[in-house]
């Protein structure tokens, strides 16, 4: 696709319930990441996948906080048993990080999903 | 663990006029990355300008530039003929140079800007 897709735009889920985002990279890009950005503040890095491969998941703040991309381009987060403190911004970005274009590896950033746990 | 700055909440400019906004940084490493970040309430963060730490000259891109100074692990966004349109949350990133230490990108806490007409 022409940009980073990530759906639903908007989600309001009960305490307790689990929820999926989704999200679509640009095509090609082999790297993607999720970002949690809580209301006011810069987004903070969550997990990073090259490919279908997790690299780096330390950002998750739980267990409840699960992370796949299995055919190395659509991703999901899910958040399992949601709490309030889980209302945020979830960003996705992807870049194509080849060697010789580390100088260049840009993110690029979906418009987001916004969380609401009551 | 690297770290970013912004200790200007909230600036404004008139339109048509220059602003500058500021970001500090802590790394020990010596090869990285910085980025200016633009998000406006769509939410949909857009790159405004990078910098790479092994270059001296400053970038520029077009009304925006930067003063990068590296020694004091400064970085700041000038924006000039300031527009309507430039009004946002700007948003000062940090990525190593290195891919063992990763892609990720560290962020600041952000700066909103409001242009005034």
């Amino acid at each position: 696709g022409a940009g980073v897709s990530q759906s639903p735009r908007y989600k309001v889920a009960k305490r307790g319930q689990d929820v999926a985002l989704r999200c679509d990279p640009i095509s090609g890009h082999v790297s993607l990441f999720w970002y949690q950005q809580a209301l006011g503040q810069g987004p903070e890095f969550l997990t990073y996948f090259q490919n279908e491969a997790q690299l780096d998941k330390s950002g998750l703040p739980s267990d409840r906080f699960f992370a796949e991309r299995p055919e190395g381009s659509v991703s999901t987060l899910k958040i399992q048993r949601t709490q309030q403190e889980d209302s945020a911004v979830y960003l996705c970005a992807s870049s194509y990080p080849g060697r010789e274009a580390l100088a260049k590896n840009i993110q690029y950033f979906g418009a987001g999903t916004r969380l609401s746990v009551l | 663990a690297q770290t970013v700055t912004q200790s200007q909440p909230e600036m404004s400019v008139q339109e048509a006029e220059t602003v500058t906004l500021s970001c500090t940084y802590d790394t020990s490493e010596s090869d990285y990355y910085l980025f200016w970040y633009k998000q406006p309430p769509s939410r949909q963060m857009i790159l405004v300008i990078r910098q790479e730490a092994y270059k001296q000259q400053n970038a520029t891109e077009n009304r925006f530039s930067v003063n990068f100074q590296k020694a004091a692990k400064s970085f700041s966004l000038k924006i000039s003929d300031s527009q309507l349109g430039d009004a946002a949350m700007y948003f000062c990133a940090y990525r190593g140079g290195q891919e063992t230490s990763g892609s990720r990108l560290t962020f600041g806490e952000g700066t909103q800007l409001t242009v005034n007409p």
